[in-house]
Parts: C-alpha cells; structure tokens; sequence
C-alpha cells in the first residue's frame, strides 16, 4: 500500500538527548514536511522539503535539523536546543510543491516525551 | 505566518443532527484552503482542496463552500453520524506563505 510511515509511534528521552524520528514514503512525492502538535494548537510547520538535498525552515525550525538524502526519506532530529520538545510530531508529503501543494498525505504521528 | 481560525473549537451534536463550522483566513492575495478529517488514532486525510471564489465541493453527507473575498470557508455534515467524530482542521495559504493550519473543530456524534 502507498503511504507514509512514520517511526516510532511512541519516543521518551531523557533531556540532554537528541533524538532522530523517521518518515519514509513510497508515493513517490517531491516535497516532505514536518509538523508539530500542541494541545490545543493547529499543526506548526517545522521544516518541509520541496526536492532532494534542499530543505527550508519553517515557522518553528529553532532547535530541530532535517535531511534529505533520498526522495523517500525526510528524518527529523529533535535536538537538545530545542526547549519544549514534548508534542506530536506528525510528517507528511505532496506530489507538487510550491503555493500549489495539492493535498496533504500525512503519517499516524510520532509522540516524543521528553523526561 | 497566516492567521487561520477555525470555530467553535468543539461540537457536541446528536445523531441524525447537521452541523456546520467555519474557517476564517486573510483574503489577501489567497492561493488555496483545504479540510482534512483526522480521527483519533488515524492520520488526518483530505477532504477538499479549493482555490476559486465561489467553489463548492461535495463528498457524500459532506459539503463545503469557500468565500475567497471575505475571506471564509464552511464545512457542512448532513445528517451527523457516530463516525464523523473527529477533529477537522482547515488549512490555507497566499502568495508568500506555506500552508497554515487553524486550530481544528473537535466534533463529537453522539448515538
């Protein structure tokens, strides 16, 4: 089945520590993108990706890093800078890029607790 | 960043019930809003993507309209049923700006 998949579904981390999470999808999209749940708050873009090996900052970068080595991939690093890392993470793809995304194919979220 | 609002924040609604929500955005220089439905446990998926003034769209007992010059968009449920409880959440960009989402309408169905 074509999807996104994101891992793991549940994370704790000891504060100090970073932590990577995973997104891989097979619908052979261009661009990836990293969001952010707090309750009681819409989805805040973090990072998002519209080609291989190119990434930008979204509304709240400060404290997380990306990559995109493969078109499939777009792994999140949580680091140790990053204040108030507890939430819902949540990543998704697009087929286009740009103002004219289409819609969204998102993954079931990863929530990270920090300790 | 866009300033996306979603009202009310949650819906208690009975069976058999139709409801209605709305999304608010900056009509300035509008490219896109879209609903999603994300029910608890799931992914949130698309329901509509709309760009012009004036659009319409219909999935089964769902609607919505988009008003780009005022700068809303309603979501209509006909005829609510246990599994349209979810949270829907709006999402909408212009020139210059990724898609931003509103805070989302918890909608619960009771039987």
């Amino acid at each position: 089945d074509g999807g996104i998949t994101q891992s793991p579904k549940y994370l704790f981390r000891k504060e100090g520590q970073n932590v990577t999470l995973s997104c891989e999808q097979n619908l052979n999209h261009d661009a990836m993108y990293w969001y952010r749940q707090d309750p009681g708050q819409g989805l805040r873009l973090i990072y998002y990706s519209q080609i291989v090996n190119d990434f930008q900052k979204g509304d709240i970068a400060e404290g997380y890093s990306v990559s995109r080595e493969k078109k499939e991939s777009f792994p999140l690093t949580v680091t140790s800078a990053q204040k108030n890392p507890t939430a819902f993470y949540l990543c998704a793809s697009s087929a286009r890029t740009g103002l004219n995304t289409g819609e969204l194919f998102f993954g079931e979220g990863s929530r990270l607790t920090v300790l | 960043i866009l300033n996306v609002e979603q009202s009310p924040q949650s819906l208690h609604v009975q069976e058999g019930d139709s409801t209605n929500f709305t999304c608010s955005f900056p009509s300035s220089n509008f490219y896109a809003l879209h609903w999603y439905r994300w029910e608890t446990a799931k992914s949130p998926e698309a329901l509509f993507v709309m760009t012009l003034n004036g659009d319409e769209k219909k999935k089964g007992r769902i609607s919505a309209t988009l008003n780009t010059k005022e700068g809303y968009s309603y979501l209509y449920i006909k005829g609510s049923q246990p599994e349209d409880s979810a949270t829907y959440l709006c999402a909408g960009n212009n020139a210059g700006n990724m898609l931003t989402f509103g805070g989302g309408t918890r909608l619960m169905v009771k039987p």
